[in-house]
Order: C-alpha cells, then structure tokens, then sequence
C-alpha cells in the first residue's frame, strides 16, 4: 500500500461545478495534510493545510479531513479554467517528522 | 524578490558527466530540501538539511550529494549522472520545525541526460 494515494485522473468537471479531490493516507499517526497545486511545467504551490478534523475553507477552496478514516479531501466550488492544474496531496506520516510524503497528483481539467 | 530561486532552470549533458544544481533562500527558512519529479510527476524527497545540518537522506544514490554552505543555501551535486537521472529537480524551504510544515518551492531545474 503506498503512503498517499490518490486517484491520478484526469478528472473532468464542467466549468461552475464543484471539483472534488480526494487522497488516502496509511500512517493512522499522521498529523499535518497538505494541497499543492501544479500548473504543467511550474513548481508546486501550496494551497490548502489543515492539521484537525473538520472542514476548513478559504475562498473557493475546502479541504476536508477524517482522520478516522484515514481520508483528506479538497473542494473547489465555482470551478474555473485556471483551475485545471494536478493537484498533489502531501502528508506528514507522522508528528516530529520531518519528512513530507506526496500521492501522486490528481490531473484536474476545468471545461469551459 | 524570488522566495526560492534555483539555477540553471534548464541542464542538459551527457552521460558521465558532473553537474551541479545550485538552490537559494530568501525567506529566513531554517530548513532545505531537495526533491525529484519524475516523469510520471511523481515527487519524492532526496535530503532535507536544517541549519546546515543533514536531516533527511532518502535511498539516494551516493552520485548525488548535498552541500549547505550555510542555511540560506543547498546545492545539489551529481556525479556520473546517468540516463536514470533525467527528472525536474526542486528545492523547497520551510521555517522551523514542529507540526506546521509549509514548504515553499523554487521554480525547478529541468536535467537531462543524454
């Protein structure tokens, strides 16, 4: 079982609709969750953290986390072009270290 | 006023050769890391140095080795670079330790080995 899972997509979602982002982790000790967007030929940047249990929005972003289920979630509500990009979960495996384990991406595509 | 800024962006060289990827901070962060993207765009860590000081070594072959001159910087050298190695190199930079861990990534240097 890998660390960070996610499905690679690509994932096609109408242009207004809500994007959903979804990755799985296997450390149950695992305690800080991250998004990075990356735009084909860019860097990585980060978007979203959440460290508790619960949603946790900015702006048309949500990331979700159910650390029961081992499970974290992005949300992007009022979809738009510039939103098609991967979109990479990352994970710290556990407290103290300082080691961030990314899933392989989610290919987005947002179509007008 | 680049965060993280990495040179050259693009190297392409042959098999065999000795190349160096130089990263710089500007943020004040304590803690540096090395990353490659491979094709598949799959990222995964290298090494990961805070003040100066090795903290992360992943199963890295020893052709490559780290260099922090002091914690503003982290320059990657690759020995004997081998076909293997072409990928997109990133540097990244967080501040401190502890459960936040935000890292900032530079732009990338694309390698190619032929």
């Amino acid at each position: 079982q890998k660390e960070v899972e996610q499905n690679s997509g690509p994932l096609s979602v109408p242009e207004g609709a809500i994007a959903s982002l979804n990755c799985t982790y296997s450390d149950r000790g695992s305690q800080s969750f991250f998004w990075y967007r990356q735009y084909s030929g860019k860097s990585p940047e980060l978007i979203m953290f959440i460290y508790s249990n619960g949603d946790k929005e900015d702006g048309r972003f949500t990331a979700q986390l159910n650390k029961a289920s081992q499970y974290v979630s992005l949300l992007i509500r009022d979809s738009q072009p510039s939103d098609s990009a991967t979109y990479l979960c990352a994970v710290i495996l556990r407290q103290g270290a300082q080691k961030l384990v990314f899933g392989q991406g989610t290919r987005l595509t947002i179509n007008p | 006023d680049t965060a993280v800024s990495q040179t050259p962006k693009y190297l392409v060289t042959q098999m065999g050769n000795d190349k160096s990827i130089k990263c710089e901070q500007n943020l004040g962060h304590d803690t540096m890391y090395w990353y490659k993207q491979d094709s598949k765009k799959f990222l995964k860590i290298m090494f990961s140095y805070n003040n100066k000081e090795l903290i992360i070594n992943e199963t890295v072959p020893n052709r490559f080795s780290p260099k922090s001159p002091d914690k503003a910087h982290l320059n990657l050298h690759i020995n004997s670079l081998e076909l293997g190695d072409s990928a997109v190199y990133f540097c990244a930079s967080r501040t401190g330790t502890g459960i936040g861990h935000e890292q900032y990534f530079g732009p990338g240097t694309r390698l190619t080995v032929t």
